[in-house]
């Protein structure tokens, strides 16, 4: 069975601080892939991130950059100098990547930067 | 591109009528198209999967006479809550998967249903 866990239910900070919110994941499968998706206010889910399984190099876009490590089944998101504009709930997602396309979510971190 | 549209965006209704919602791949084929449903403060919980021209896979507790679902083209897919009632009020996303690719899937905006 999949599953992802985000430990952190809401986290605030104060704008421009660095935040890390925290993804865990437990999966049998060898090939899979670990995803970030923003949803704002309005709802919409914003895709931010996808990582296969066998690449774990670390990725940086922006002021956005994630750590995926395989040895502790964790991908976390980090925010630098983070702004009023990234509240948000955050979404880490798992796909075994075994044929399959459904998407195994984490019950979400909310963000509230505060001005 | 991997634009993915629902309408509509918000419909209030009332409680014993049917609601049809839309769920649009606007640039891109997608064979198959998920249905989820969250609630306030909650993570998405995926209802079904839609394949073109199937079947919907319904998932466990979903009662697939009240959700139907159909994927008639490979860019449209609709969810029809039928005799809706005021437990059914929710946030409905759908998805889309890319033809040929299985790794990523993209949102659609949303579709919140009110049920007076």
């Amino acid at each position: 069975a999949q599953k992802v866990t985000q430990a952190q239910t809401e986290i605030s900070v104060v704008e421009k601080e660095d935040v890390t919110l925290d993804c865990v994941y437990e999966t049998r499968d060898t090939t899979y892939y670990l995803f970030w998706y923003k949803q704002p206010p309005s709802g919409e889910l914003v895709f931010l991130i996808r990582r296969n399984s066998f690449d774990e190099q670390n990725e940086i876009s922006g002021r956005y950059s994630w750590n995926f490590q395989k040895s502790t089944s964790s991908f976390n998101f980090t925010i630098t100098a983070s702004q009023v504009v990234d509240s948000a709930v955050y979404f880490c997602a798992l796909n075994s990547g075994a044929g399959s396309y459904q998407l195994t979510f984490g019950k979400g971190t909310k963000l509230s930067v505060i001005p | 591109g991997a634009v993915v549209s629902q309408h509509p965006s918000w419909v209030i209704c009332k409680s014993g009528t049917s609601v049809k919602i839309e769920c649009r791949s606007l640039d891109f084929q997608a064979t198959t198209m998920f249905w989820y449903r969250q609630f306030p403060k909650q993570s998405l919980m995926l209802m079904a999967t839609s394949n073109e021209g199937s079947k919907a896979t319904y998932e466990q507790g979903v009662e697939k006479d009240k959700f139907l679902i159909n994927h008639a083209s490979l860019t449209l897919s609709t969810l029809t809550v039928t005799s809706a009632h005021p437990e059914d009020s929710s946030f409905y996303i759908c998805s889309a998967v890319l033809a040929g690719r299985t790794d990523t899937q993209y949102f659609g905006p949303g579709t919140r249903l009110t049920v007076l």
